[in-house]
């Protein structure tokens, strides 16, 4: 079956460090794989998508590559702000099926 | 647009209560989801509507669980008999996808946490 793992947070950081939230999957077929974000209070948004290997996705400063030798989608950003902190999802989508999701990493980003 | 709304955003009900939650997709959308998510986990998909037809269901999605879009447009999930362990946020999102399409992009609400006391 499909699943996502994803590290576990919180991941705490000052503002404008590097990061970095790791992302692995294992699925039948090719997937396409995603970045939500989940702001306090807010529902879920699409934060970038990437549809098949070694596509770059990125929106907002946030870039993961699909590494289908890895089986990873990382998702980076050179510098963070403290509107960054939220809880970002890892999901991928088989086919036309619906997605299935990692656990969820916290952020949290300090002045 | 609004975007997808659910209804309500809270509710608290004693445990074997019947509840039913509402959902507005997006107008133009024609699938519908439902997902929940537990404290610390990720959403997990319950089923999911093609307009008015629903066309898959998971194996969380219990007996006492029914969803229904009946004119392809909003949805209501209803849970009869709750246990504490239907305590969870409850997602709806939509999406517009052909057959054609690999990837669509599914727009989620802020969704219903229900708590069972």
């Amino acid at each position: 079956g499909n699943s996502v793992t994803q590290m576990e947070g919180p991941v705490t950081l000052s503002e404008e460090a590097f990061l970095t939230i790791n992302c692995t999957y294992t699925a039948t077929g090719y997937p396409s794989l995603f970045w939500y974000v989940q702001y306090p209070g807010e529902g879920l948004q699409l934060l970038l998508k990437a549809t098949k290997a070694d596509d770059k996705g990125s929106n907002k400063g946030f870039e993961a590559t699909y590494r289908k030798e890895t089986t990873s989608f990382h998702l980076e950003k050179g510098s963070v702000q403290v509107s960054d902190s939220a809880v970002y999802f890892c999901a991928l989508s088989t086919g036309y099926s619906t997605l299935t999701f990692g656990k969820g990493t916290m952020l949290l980003v300090s002045p | 647009d609004t975007g997808v709304s659910q209804d309500p955003r809270h509710k608290i009900t004693k445990r074997g209560q019947n509840v039913t939650f509402r959902c507005d997709p997006i107008s133009e959308h024609n699938r519908l989801y439902w997902y929940r998510q537990t404290l610390g986990q990720g959403p997990e998909f319950l089923t999911y509507f093609q307009n008015e037809a629903q066309l898959e269901k998971s194996r969380l999605l219990s007996d006492r669980f029914s969803a229904e879009r009946p004119k392809g447009s909003f949805s209501t999930l209803e849970i009869q008999r709750t246990e504490q362990g239907d305590s969870a946020m409850y997602l709806c999102a939509s999406s517009f996808t052909t057959y054609r399409d690999r990837v669509t992009e599914a727009f989620f609400g802020q969704g219903t946490r229900l708590t069972v006391v």
